[in-house]
């Protein structure tokens, strides 16, 4: 059985970019979401895939945007990088969306300059 | 605002003793609460978690207490190894109107074990 896998490791903006980060699913599970922690905190949701819509928002911005895909994985999306969007952002997979074990990947480390 | 309070934020255990970490709540739609560690450079691992319809869990050496009238919930870690030492972040899950969950999380214990 596959885990949550994560790319890139590390991704180093500059304030203003674009930035697209992936996620593949644990094998079997169709729910994934999407979370942000900050250095020293809890993650914090910023939203739920499942079958390829978006079921829930956490207190992100627009420019936050996501994408899941036919097989399940995912993409996470930012517009106009700001500094405070310096993070480690994390995918979690579930069975389906009334699951709620969640399974965390490794994260991707953000930094923006 | 924040709805699921940890304490305490940083802990040191002698090797072979019990840590302890604590959490609190307000949200009484919370109807999952699971406990995750976090090794450096790492994403949280799921540990434990427990339903609010039962007020312990074993797993091991680890032991989930829950009090659903005070709204608290705590981990127990028996026989702490320095193995152990990571960073725990209690969770708590609540359905989203639009059909799936969410986990909020607390700001997380480090803990340490020495020798």
């Amino acid at each position: 059985e596959t885990g949550v896998t994560q790319s890139p490791t590390h991704l180093i903006k500059t304030r203003g970019q674009q930035v697209t980060l992936r996620c593949s699913s644990q094998s079997g599970h169709n729910t994934v979401s999407w979370y942000q922690q900050a250095l020293g905190q809890g993650p914090q949701f910023i939203f739920q895939y499942y079958r390829e819509e978006e079921n829930g928002r956490g207190n992100f911005p627009p420019r936050f945007s996501g994408l899941q895909f036919p097989n399940y994985s995912s993409e996470l999306n930012v517009n106009a990088l700001e500094l405070d969007d310096s993070a480690l952002y994390l995918c979690a997979s579930s069975f389906d969306s009334t699951t709620d074990t969640q399974y965390f990947g490794p994260g991707t480390r953000l930094t923006v300059l | 605002q924040q709805q699921v309070k940890q304490s305490p934020q940083s802990l040191i255990v002698q090797k072979g003793g019990i840590s302890i970490i604590n959490c609190a709540y307000e949200n009484t739609a919370f109807d999952y609460f699971p406990w995750y560690q976090q090794f450096p450079g790492k994403g949280p691992a799921l540990l434990i978690a427990i339903r609010p319809d039962v007020s312990e869990k074993k797993e091991g050496r680890f032991t989930i207490s829950f009090n659903k009238s005070a709204k608290q919930f705590s981990l127990h870690i028996m026989d702490s190894q320095p193995g152990d030492s990571a960073t725990y972040f209690c969770a708590a899950s609540n359905y989203l109107t639009g059909g799936g969950n969410k986990l909020t999380f607390g700001t997380g214990t480090q803990l340490k074990v020495e020798l």
